[in-house]
């Protein structure tokens, strides 16, 4: 099954809406990090987390390793936030210290 | 800071032909892994090496895939024998220690196998 289960699949915001974004771990996560590969491929990355919340402008994560996911909120979205969102974990030594990747949430944000 | 740098950005080659990728981490990062993206599977990790030394290549095919690093400043990606199914993106990333820090990603190479 998906180590790391991503949730929705696909979503249309239209500007200046609010959304979140989720992951559900079957590993056990110690780190948590988020990625938006943009429509040119480049995966940028947004946030690494240990558990615990950060935030960066419109954006805020938040890490909770014991009930096992992680959520990423975009505020106010912008039509530069389009592109597919990736959460990825690493559960050290159980998942051999690898990132294990989501598949993926696709955004696109309209007028 | 350029940033992780790979070349090609694109190659297509023949069926049973070598393909080699390249990439260079970010000057000052330790690790280096590589992964596979595709449509169907997504994205897969292959091996990572940390101070050159190769340290888990547990996402690598056991045939014709090969990953040398052979010094601080790139890495190689070498797939011989070339099959359609090879065809993939392939993400080059560089962090500062491991696999517990921030990853940064390349542009990937776009790999077309006819």
């Amino acid at each position: 099954g998906d180590k790391v289960k991503q949730s929705p699949s696909a979503l249309s915001l239209q500007e200046g809406t609010n959304s979140a974004l989720r992951c559900n771990f079957s590993i056990a996560a110690t780190t948590v990090q988020w990625f938006l590969q943009n429509p040119r491929g480049s995966l940028m990355n947004l946030f690494y987390l240990v558990p615990g919340t950060k935030e960066n402008g419109r954006l805020k994560s938040a890490f909770d390793s014991k009930e096992s996911y992680s959520t990423l909120h975009i505020r106010d979205a912008q039509l530069e936030d389009s592109g597919t969102y990736f959460c990825a974990a690493e559960a050290g030594a159980s998942s051999g210290q690898k990132l294990v990747f989501g598949q993926g949430t696709i955004l696109k944000v309209y007028l | 800071n350029a940033g992780v740098i790979q070349t090609p950005r694109h190659k297509v080659t023949g069926k049973g032909q070598e393909a080699t990728l390249w990439c260079e981490p970010i000057s000052g990062h330790s690790a280096v892994f590589w992964y596979r993206q595709t449509i169907v599977q997504g994205l897969e990790f292959l091996t990572y090496f940390r101070n050159q030394a190769p340290i888990d290549d547990s996402g690598m095919p056991k045939e014709r895939f090969s990953a040398q690093m052979p010094n601080q400043s790139h890495s190689t990606l070498k797939i011989q024998s070339t099959q359609p199914q090879d065809s993939a993106v392939y993400l080059c990333a560089s962090s500062l220690t491991g696999p517990q820090d921030t990853q940064y990603f390349g542009p990937g190479t776009r790999l077309l196998v006819l």
